[in-house]
């Protein structure tokens, strides 16, 4: 079993409407959890950061964490073609010095 | 500016050659971290370090090496033991614990 999954897609949602991403993870005692977006060819750059259960909004951003299970998740709100991009969930293990990343959901807003 | 630099961009080696990549971050980041990214694949943890002088593998680190002699630097050596590596590497930067931010990466390529 993986640390971290994600549904690969690719996601296909229509510009303007919510788009919903989701991750789990296998290592409960996992302390602090991240959303990343990467462009192709890109590096990946950090969108969210979330540490405790319950949501966590930032602009059209919502995070959403729930560890008893185990599962993290990402809205997109008014989602715009730009928004086109492969969004990678990383947990960072108990002993707080390694992160687990997911291989990555592609997203696709269509115009 | 603050931020992570790798150089070079690209990099093209020859069959049983070795060949350093470099990172230096001037965020004052304790931890640094080298991931391998192939094509449509998530993030792997090559090496990754918390303090001068100290680093661990993390889960694919053979055929590699890392120094840490500085804060500041964290070059990847991608030695002739590893037989497959044309990938995409990328160096992140951390306070131990929290988020990982990410240099623009170096596109390897063995000719």
């Amino acid at each position: 079993q993986k640390e971290v999954e994600q549904n690969s897609g690719p996601l296909s949602v229509p510009e303007g409407a919510i788009a919903s991403l989701n991750c789990t993870y296998s290592d409960r005692g996992s302390q602090s959890f991240f959303w990343y977006r990467q462009y192709s060819g890109k590096s990946p750059e950090l969108i969210m950061s979330i540490y405790s259960n319950g949501d966590k909004e930032d602009g059209r951003f919502t995070a959403q964490l729930n560890k008893a299970s185990q599962y993290v998740s990402l809205l997109i709100r008014d989602s715009q073609p730009s928004d086109s991009a492969t969004y990678l969930c990383a947990v960072n293990a108990n002993n707080f010095n390694k992160f687990y990343f997911g291989s990555g959901t592609k997203l696709n807003v269509k115009p | 500016d603050g931020g992570i630099t790798q150089s070079p961009k690209y990099l093209f080696r020859k069959e049983g050659q070795n060949v350093t990549l470099s990172c230096e971050q001037n965020l004052n980041h304790d931890a640094m971290y080298w991931y391998r990214q192939d094509p449509g694949q998530g993030l792997r943890l090559i090496y990754y370090s918390q303090i001068v002088n100290d680093f661990q593998k993390g889960d694919i680190a053979e055929g590699y090496s890392v120094s840490r002699e500085k804060k500041e630097s964290f070059p990847l050596t991608v030695t002739s033991a590893q037989k497959n590596p044309t990938a995409f590497y990328l160096c992140a930067s951390s306070i131990v614990g929290r988020e990982q931010f990410f240099g623009p990466g170096t596109r390897l390529t063995v000719l």
